[in-house]
């Protein structure tokens, strides 16, 4: 069964404006971290956000904040004020536990366009 | 901190051939990950280790994978013989758990490709 479902392979988005991107993840866990990475052209991985099941406020991090909505066992990333610099792939990704399996798994990923 | 390091960086190898490939992980983390990235299927965890010791290697698709942690500073994935078919990026990751969960740090990735 996927776990970690992200809908959208591309976005576009213009520069300056904000995009969100979505996930949704499925887990029995009570306790579970939920985190989004950045993959540029480059390759390497890039960590952006984390948020655990039990933080009772949305993390932010600079221009990326991350919707968490709980019941509906979503976790959407938002990116304000967009850049060029930003277009890349981006994952959601979820490790389970303490107690669990602690592994880390990955979404299939959303190539986000940034344009002028 | 160097951050996670894995070597080579590229592998060109002939279908057959062992390919060895290397990971260190950041010091002082407890945690191990082997992942495979390809287009088609994306990035598929192959194996994690929890204090050197292989938790789960659900994700090794065959035989031929085999990795293992001989200490807490090194890692190697190893795939006897290679296929045209593990062309891939694998990447290593690195985490540790310090009363919660935390992000897991990746290294460059090695570039595989089997011909």
């Amino acid at each position: 069964a996927q776990k970690i479902t992200q809908t959208q392979p591309g976005m576009f988005v213009q520069e300056k404006e904000a995009v969100t991107l979505d996930c949704t993840y499925d887990t029995s866990d009570p306790s579970y971290g939920l985190f989004w990475y950045k993959q540029p052209s480059s390759g390497e991985m890039i960590f952006l956000i984390y948020q655990g099941s039990y933080d009772q406020q949305n993390a932010t991090e600079g221009r990326y904040s991350l919707n968490f909505q709980k019941a509906r066992k979503s976790a959407n990333l938002v990116i304000s004020a967009s850049q060029l610099g930003d277009s890349a792939m981006y994952f959601c990704a979820m490790r389970e536990g303490p107690g669990l399996t602690d592994k880390l798994i990955f979404g299939t990923g959303t190539r986000l366009q940034v344009f002028p | 901190d160097a951050g996670v390091i894995q070597s080579p960086r590229h592998e060109v190898t002939e279908m057959g051939q062992e390919v060895t490939l290397r990971c260190k992980p950041i010091s002082g983390h407890d945690y191990l990950f082997w992942y495979r990235q390809t287009m088609m299927r994306g990035l598929e965890l192959l194996i994690y280790f929890n204090n050197n010791v292989p938790i789960d290697d659900s994700g090794m698709p065959e035989d031929r994978f085999s990795a293992k942690m001989p200490n807490a500073s090194f890692s190697t994935l190893k795939i006897q013989p290679s296929e045209p078919r593990d062309s891939a990026v694998y990447f290593c990751a690195s985490s540790t758990r310090t009363g919660e969960l935390r992000e897991a740090f990746f290294g460059q990735g090695t570039r595989l490709t089997v011909v």
